[in-house]
């Protein structure tokens, strides 16, 4: 089992720019999490998918960003346009479902500047 | 003040002690989560537990839903136990996660 696979390992971007963040999940896990660490805040959830359905965004911080699951095994995290306050580690991670232990990936070291 | 709080912040350890991290929370869950977060960043998960007691290895964590309290107990620690370990708690349909801010432990050989 590969584990929950994270791509770019790291992105350094000027501002303004679109930035794509990509996660694969785990062989038959259900439901994807994207979370956020930065120094200040710490973790945070993101957006929450259940079999594909978006169930929780409201971690979405605004319009920039977005997340989807054009498949079952497959998530993307866009924010357009970035901006340097977005600058932070993004987590992926996946599990049999929702209430069952959460699978991390390496994550995904963004700057922005 | 933080749903989730985690004590201490700063933990600094010798080789072989034993340690304990705790975590209290103050929303109703389904789930209390512990993690570990290794200076390279990964994040593994290490426990996940709605009562009782659960072991692994050096590891044993215990939840106390009446008193919504949890710990995270390393016996005979070791240096390549340094590393950030994070409380967590899931509830609701959504079984969201709400953290903690981490304690930090390094232990010295």
């Amino acid at each position: 089992d590969a584990g929950v696979i994270q791509s770019p390992r790291h992105e350094v971007t000027e501002m303004g720019q679109e930035v794509t963040l990509r996660c694969k999940l785990i062989s038959g896990h259900n439901s994807l999490f994207w979370y956020r660490q930065t120094m200040m805040r710490g973790l945070e959830l993101l957006i929450y998918f259940n079999n594909n359905v978006p169930i929780d965004d409201s971690g979405m911080p605004e319009d920039r960003f977005s997340a989807k699951m054009p498949n079952a095994s497959f998530s993307t995290l866009k924010i357009q346009p970035s901006e340097p306050r977005d600058s932070a580690v993004y987590f992926c991670a996946s599990s049999l479902g929702p209430h069952q232990p959460q699978h991390f990936g390496d994550g995904t070291r963004l700057s922005i500047l | 003040k933080n749903e989730v709080e985690q004590s201490p912040q700063n933990l600094t350890a010798q080789e072989g002690e034993f340690i304990t991290i705790n975590c209290s929370y103050s929303v109703g869950i389904s789930a209390l989560h512990w993690l570990q977060q290794h200076p390279g960043g990964g994040i593994v998960s290490l426990f996940m537990l709605s009562s009782g007691k659960k072991k692994h290895g050096r590891l044993i964590a215990t939840i106390n839903i009446q008193e919504k309290h949890s710990s995270l107990h390393i016996t005979a620690s070791h240096p390549r136990d340094s590393a950030v370990y994070i409380c967590a708690v899931g509830g609701g349909a959504t079984n969201k996660l709400i953290f903690g801010t981490g304690t930090l432990l390094a232990v010295q050989p």
